[in-house]
């Protein structure tokens, strides 16, 4: 089956700075990758997704990176704020199967 | 549109009590999701169901654990008897799903289970 990795597992960034989270995944045939924010005690939320047949996606702050070939994809948030604080977890998905989750990475934007 | 609903939110419960999650999916999706949540494993999905059938459920951790869909809006993940380590946070989600392609799973708030 799929299997997504995901670093760094911990990210710390002062206000303003840019901050990237990388994930890799294994099974060419997985098309769709979206990125969710977590918030203590908060159900993941999604933020921003990507579809195979795109490179690049761009949401305000957030942009998300995908690398087929490579098979990996990556998530930029711009001018940090406070409230970007969080988990972020980045998924792989194929259709009729399962959304396949990286283990998260806490984001801590420091003011 | 009211997302995701599970229940109860909150239980707490003694080891070797049966315990019911409920969860009602978004209207109109055809796949439905249980996810387990803990510090030392992250989000573990433990069954799928499409089109109330369950697709996938590998991860159901123990015979302990079952889970059933009876129609296309109502899901249970029923855990009996239920163990200390049975303490996480259960979150049911729901996507509309092709066969050729992924879409947006969205969760439910969770159910926040201790077994003491």
């Amino acid at each position: 089956g799929e299997n997504v990795e995901q670093h760094p597992s911990t990210l710390s960034v002062q206000e303003g700075d840019s901050a990237v989270i990388k994930c890799t995944y294994s099974d060419s045939a997985s098309n769709y990758f979206p990125w969710y924010k977590q918030e203590l005690g908060k159900r993941p939320q999604l933020i921003i997704d990507i579809r195979s047949n795109v490179g690049e996606k761009k949401d305000q702050r957030i942009a998300v990176t995908l690398n087929k070939t490579a098979k990996h994809f990556s998530l930029h948030i711009t001018e940090t704020q406070p409230e970007d604080s969080a988990v972020y977890f980045c998924a792989a998905s194929m259709g009729f199967n399962k959304f396949y989750f990286g283990s998260g990475t806490k984001l801590n934007v420091k003011p | 549109d009211a997302g995701v609903i599970q229940s109860p939110r909150h239980e707490v419960t003694e080891m070797g009590q049966e315990v019911t999650l409920r969860c009602k999916p978004i209207s109109g999706h055809n796949s439905l999701f249980w996810y387990r949540q803990t510090m030392m494993r992250g989000l573990e999905l433990l069954i799928y169901f499409n089109n109330n059938v369950p697709i996938d459920d590998s991860g159901m951790p123990e015979d302990r654990f079952s889970a059933k869909m009876p129609n296309a809006s109502f899901s249970t993940l029923k855990i009996q008897p239920s163990e200390p380590r049975d303490s996480a946070v259960y979150f049911c989600a729901s996507s509309s799903q092709t066969v050729s392609s992924g879409n947006t799973i969205y969760f439910g708030e969770g159910s926040w289970l201790t077994v003491v």
